[in-house]
């Protein structure tokens, strides 16, 4: 079967460095998406990688290991509104997003 | 604003009876997509269309129906709701395969 895995919660201090790990299984692999969900609203694009490798936009990284089936989001200086779920989604090989179940990330002052 | 738009935001449904969640997308996307958020479950897939006059069956089909007229609507109807239906639902969209999902804001259905 095909699955997802992420810790279910985190905590983190303002101001430090954060890294939410995905493991994944699935039949096949188009890519690894990464998104960031505020409590009641839609979740919200941050990254994808399709290679093996970091990719760094701004504050927030995603790395990715096709080989270990694994990949992590880096989160730096955190802030107050970093606070979310965050999404880790891989497309397989029909296409098709399979989720994780998320991350909920707690930062603290 | 381009986006995609769902209504209604909020519903509190009787158990039997049949309900329409809408979703319309002005970004001319061929792809679009009903999921449903449970409380520690990840996003699972209702129905799916690929293109306008398509549909496709997602994870968790049974009791909902789609139909894709257009490229901008795809509608999401529950014929006969049941309790286990209670969920936030979220309607997607994106333009081919391999781009980015943009999601509506949401639809929270409560089946009494």
């Amino acid at each position: 079967g095909q699955n997802i895995d992420q810790p279910t919660e985190m905590t983190a201090t303002e101001g430090a460095i954060v890294q939410i790990n995905c493991t994944y299984q699935t039949s096949g692999f188009n890519g690894l998406f990464w998104y960031q969900q505020h409590a009641g609203e839609a979740p919200t694009f941050l990254s994808y990688n399709v290679l093996d490798g970091l990719e760094e936009k701004g504050r927030f990284s995603s790395f990715l290991s096709r080989s270990k089936g694994y990949s992590y989001l880096l989160l730096k200086e955190l802030q107050m509104k970093d606070s979310a779920s965050y999404l880790c989604a891989v497309m397989d090989s029909n296409y098709q997003l399979i989720w994780g179940a998320g991350t909920k990330l707690i930062i603290k002052p | 604003i381009a986006g995609i738009t769902q209504a209604p935001t909020s519903q509190i449904l009787a158990a039997g009876r049949r309900m329409t969640l809408r979703c319309t997308q002005d970004m001319r996307h061929n792809a679009m997509y009903w999921y449903r958020q449970d409380l520690g479950l990840g996003l699972r897939l209702i129905h799916y269309s690929n293109t306008a006059g398509t549909t496709g069956k997602g994870e968790v089909p049974d009791g909902y129906s789609v139909s894709r007229a257009n490229t901008d609507d795809f509608p999401l109807t529950l014929a006969s709701a049941v309790p286990s239906q209670t969920s936030v639902y979220f309607c997607a969209s994106r333009q081919g395969n391999t781009g980015e999902l943009f999601f509506g804001e949401g639809s929270r259905l409560t089946v009494l």
